[in-house]
């Protein structure tokens, strides 16, 4: 079965920097996606990045950009810049191939903390 | 389009008790899945339909039943509440499951407490 880990349950960066969090992930399926998504106080689930497992050419969305090693199961995130609004839980997401489900496994979460 | 929109935001009930959480997209998605969120857990698949009358079970089903009578609605009862189930409860829907990639659209959430 697939597993999502994120080692970190807390981080903090200070407002202008650059941080990254970590999610490493297990699988036997040769083609997936996963995901970074951002879940703010509100609680509403926010698509941050995706990667495509087959795509060689980590992905960028604007200060967000990911480092994808397909043979070590490794997939962090990077937030260059960081804002006061950057603050938030982020969950690193393994999406199931098998059987055409389309089901997310999500890992713990980490908690990022933007100082000012 | 609304978009995924969940219904109540916001319940308490007593041990025993049951309801439903609603959920309705308006995207003419055919997948649609429910999800809860504990605290530390991440999130944890509950059950899924890839269509109109089709739903299965996933990680976490126990406790729970669906019905997916029409592409629009996706209901989520809870038999007889428990505390175990106090949590915040997650829609999602996507175009459809399959191997293609499609965003999955998350509702707003309902927050549960069973005392």
């Amino acid at each position: 079965a697939q597993t999502v880990t994120q080692s970190q349950p807390e981080m903090s960066v200070q407002e202008a920097e650059t941080v990254t969090l970590s999610c490493t992930y297990d699988t036997s399926e040769s083609d997936y996606y996963l995901f970074w998504y951002k879940q703010p106080p509100s609680r509403q689930m926010i698509l941050v990045i995706r990667q495509e497992a087959y795509k060689q050419q980590n992905a960028t969305e604007n200060r967000f950009s990911v480092n994808f090693q397909k043979a070590a199961k490794s997939f962090s995130l990077k937030i260059s810049d960081s804002q006061l609004g950057d603050a938030a839980m982020y969950f690193c997401a393994y999406r199931i191939m098998e059987g055409s489900q389309g089901n997310l496994i999500f890992g713990k979460g980490t908690k990022l903390s933007v100082k000012p | 389009n609304a978009g995924v929109t969940q219904t109540p935001k916001f319940q308490v009930l007593k041990t025993g008790q049951s309801m439903t959480l609603q959920c309705a997209q308006d995207m003419n998605h055919e997948y649609m899945s429910w999800y809860r969120q504990d605290p530390g857990m991440g999130l944890r698949l509950i059950h899924y339909s890839v269509g109109a009358g089709i739903t299965d079970q996933g990680e976490v089903p126990n406790g729970y039943n669906v019905s997916r009578s029409t592409t629009e609605d996706f209901p989520l009862r809870l038999l007889s509440a428990a505390p175990s189930q106090t949590s915040v409860y997650f829609c999602a829907s996507s175009y459809s499951a399959g191997t293609s990639y499609n965003e999955q659209f998350f509702g707003p959430g309902t927050r549960l407490t069973v005392l």
